[in-house]
């Protein structure tokens, strides 16, 4: 069973500050995803990660995955108040014939809070 | 870009009735959809897996019979929750897949509110 896990859980940071969210995941798995969402909406997808070593950025949010360590980094730049939100990680599952089925495990989600 | 819909937003039934959700690929075609259920302030859990012109495939211990999956066509799957109890009420999401055509991404719906009283 493919277990995911996301620390921290919450996260309150001041704005300009930087900080890391931690995704580790139980098995095998080359496609790693994450998203974020406002509450009472639904899910934006903010990365894809498809390899080991790829490093993808967008304005602020950096992300990473090592496939070796089954560990994915979300980074934060100088956060600031929009950046307010839950981001999840997901990991799928392989299909039977070695290629993403697109059946998501989420991890329990990290809320961030950047105060002023 | 792909853009899923989903309706209705937001829906409040008493316990006992049916409740339908759809999930529409409005720009591109997907032979799958995906399910989920989300409690307050919790993660997302997969229920099902819609395949289009297929049964349904559900997770384990997902009730296939309170949860009924039709996937008629290329463009749109519902999920209808039957005889609805108050602990049905959940957020659900759809998502979708583009596949091969943009390798990796999924899009997810707006998602459904459902409030059971």
């Amino acid at each position: 069973e493919l277990k995911v896990e996301q620390n921290p859980l919450f996260l309150s940071m001041q704005e300009g500050k930087n900080y890391t969210i931690y995704c580790n995941y139980s098995t095998t798995s080359d496609r790693l995803y994450w998203y974020r969402q406002d509450p009472g909406k639904s899910l934006e997808s903010l990365f894809v990660l498809l390899s080991n070593g790829a490093v993808k950025q967008e304005g602020r949010l950096m992300a990473s995955l090592d496939t070796k360590a089954r560990l994915s980094t979300l980074h934060i730049t100088a956060a600031v108040h929009d950046l307010s939100a839950t981001y999840f990680c997901a990991v799928d599952i392989k299909g039977n014939s070695g290629g993403s089925n697109y059946k998501l495990t989420f991890g329990k989600g990290t809320l961030l809070t950047v105060n002023p | 870009g792909a853009v899923v819909s989903q309706h209705p937003s937001r829906v409040i039934c008493k316990s006992g009735t049916s409740v339908k959700i759809e999930c529409r690929s409005l720009d591109f075609q997907a032979t799958t959809m995906f399910w989920y259920r989300q409690f307050p302030k919790k993660s997302l859990m997969l229920m099902a897996t819609s395949n289009e012109g297929s049964k349904a495939t559900y997770e384990q211990g997902v009730e296939k019979d309170k949860f009924l999956i039709n996937h008629a066509s290329l463009t749109l799957s519902t999920l209808t929750v039957t005889s609805a109890h108050p602990e049905d009420s959940s957020f659900y999401i759809c998502s979708a897949s583009l596949g091969g055509q943009v390798l990796g991404k999924l899009f997810f719906g707006s998602g459904t509110q459902l409030s059971v009283l």
